[in-house]
């Protein structure tokens, strides 16, 4: 079966442009996360759903970041205004059981942001 | 809370040579710890993981590594490294189920695997 997918691969755009970035999961799979990774640092938890529920937002920088999943499936990440230290690369995860702690996580190839 | 330090942003060897990637943990709960693979412009592979019962880890591509408690450590290891090796890798922690199952991940060490 198919992994998780993340669109698009490559986004540039304008300073206070906003942005939506998109990632399906693997089918099946209860749990989505967001990470970023900025460069020559690791990667840093955004937010994470169970099913379309988001109990942890913890990680998002501020309220510019903004994130839904519908029909527990595709998620998107929303960046409004975006700043220049916005650039990242944002990568998703998805798992099958969030519950289970041995969970493995499964990654898309990420979405690469510069913001001009 | 948890965390994760990698020692060596940068670390390199020569083809066939021993591989060593550190990395420490801090975690107020018995850790779940993970090592992932990163090969350029592709999305973060799991190498090897360690939740319970045996301390040393088997993985893909011949990589190992060993939780030892007592050193808070979980060090990546491969005895001959291949020029495919060549790549990022991230060692990540898990707390307790709770909190979603959120990995916490170190700053990674790109190796680079020299001729």
């Amino acid at each position: 079966g198919a992994g998780v997918s993340q669109s698009p691969s490559n986004k540039v755009t304008e300073k206070g442009k906003d942005v939506e970035l998109r990632c399906d999961p693997i089918s099946g799979h209860t749990a989505l996360y967001w990470y970023r990774q900025r460069l020559g640092q690791g990667l840093e938890f955004l937010i994470y759903f169970q099913g379309n529920s988001a109990p942890d937002k913890s990680g998002l920088p501020s309220d510019r970041f903004s994130a839904e999943r519908t029909g527990e499936s595709v998620s998107t990440l929303t960046i409004q205004r975006t700043q220049q230290e916005d650039s990242a690369v944002y990568l998703c995860a998805s798992s099958l059981n969030w519950l289970v702690r041995a969970d493995e996580q499964f990654f898309g190839p990420g979405t690469r942001l510069t913001v001009l | 809370a948890q965390s994760v330090t990698q020692l060596g942003s940068h670390v390199s060897v020569s083809e066939g040579a021993l591989v060593l990637l550190r990395c420490n943990y801090s975690s107020s709960v018995p850790p779940y710890l993970f090592w992932y693979v990163q090969y350029p412009n592709q999305g973060l592979q799991l190498l090897l993981k360690y939740t319970t019962g045996a301390t040393l880890v088997k993985g893909i591509n011949g990589f190992e590594a060993e939780f030892k408690k007592s050193e808070t450590s979980f060090h990546l290891t491969k005895p001959s490294a291949h020029m495919s090796d060549a790549a990022e890798y991230f060692c990540a922690v898990r707390g307790q189920a709770g909190g979603g199952n959120k990995l916490t991940f170190g700053t990674g060490t790109q190796l680079k695997v020299e001729l």
